[in-house]
């Protein structure tokens, strides 16, 4: 089956503008996690969604940076008024709930120029 | 709060050997623990995890770990490294309680030379 598909792969956007990262996860899958990975080093958490309801927002760096999962499937990270320090790889991922292993996308890679 | 240390930066080791990667965890509560692969210009790849039960777990491309709680740790081994195994290790911990994110180590690259 398909895996996790993110979109774009990359992106490279002037800074100040606003920016929409896409995560379409396994079919089936409850949660959907976002994740920023720099490189050489491990991801870190952004937020994650059960469904369509936001659980934990905690990571997110400060009030630029917005997710939304709607229909809870498809998920959208937004950020707003891109700053150059917001520059990374964003990765997304999901699984069947919150006991289960993770399975990654292949990542947007931003870069903020 | 959770955390995950990976004391080495890079391993390396010659082809036909075994390999240890170490991953050391702190969490409140029981763990889950995972291990993830990441390969040059790739996502991270699902190896294995413990949730409960054996301390020793198998997983994907001859890979094992042993968890072991009054250490606190949960190495990743195999007993005969290839070249392709050659990539980035990650180690993460999350709690049994379910709603806590999953935390990451630093990485560990392993470099397998033949």
């Amino acid at each position: 089956g398909a895996g996790v598909s993110q979109s774009p792969r990359y992106k490279v956007t002037k800074r100040g503008q606003d920016v929409a990262l896409r995560c379409d996860p396994i079919s089936g899958h409850v949660s959907l996690y976002w994740y920023r990975q720099a490189l050489g080093q491990g991801p870190e958490f952004l937020t994650y969604f059960n469904y369509e309801a936001q659980q934990d927002k905690s990571g997110l760096p400060n009030d630029r940076f917005s997710a939304e999962r709607p229909e809870g499937s498809i998920s959208t990270l937004t950020i707003q008024r891109t700053e150059q320090r917001d520059s990374a790889m964003y990765r997304c991922a999901s699984s069947r709930d919150l006991s289960y292993e993770q399975y990654f996308g292949p990542g947007t890679r931003l870069t903020v120029t | 709060a959770q955390s995950v240390a990976q004391p080495e930066d890079q391993v390396n080791v010659a082809e036909g050997n075994p390999l240890t990667v170490k991953c050391t965890y702190s969490v409140s509560g029981n763990p889950y623990l995972f291990w993830y692969v990441q390969y040059p210009n790739r996502g991270l790849q699902f190896l294995l995890k413990y949730i409960t039960g054996d301390n020793l777990v198998k997983g994907s491309y001859g890979f094992e770990a042993e968890f072991n709680k009054s250490q606190t740790s949960f190495h990743l081994k195999k007993p005969s490294a290839l070249v392709s195994d050659s990539a980035l290790y990650f180690c993460a911990v999350t709690t049994t309680r379910g709603n806590t994110p999953l935390v990451f180590g630093k990485g560990t690259r392993l470099s397998v030379i033949a």
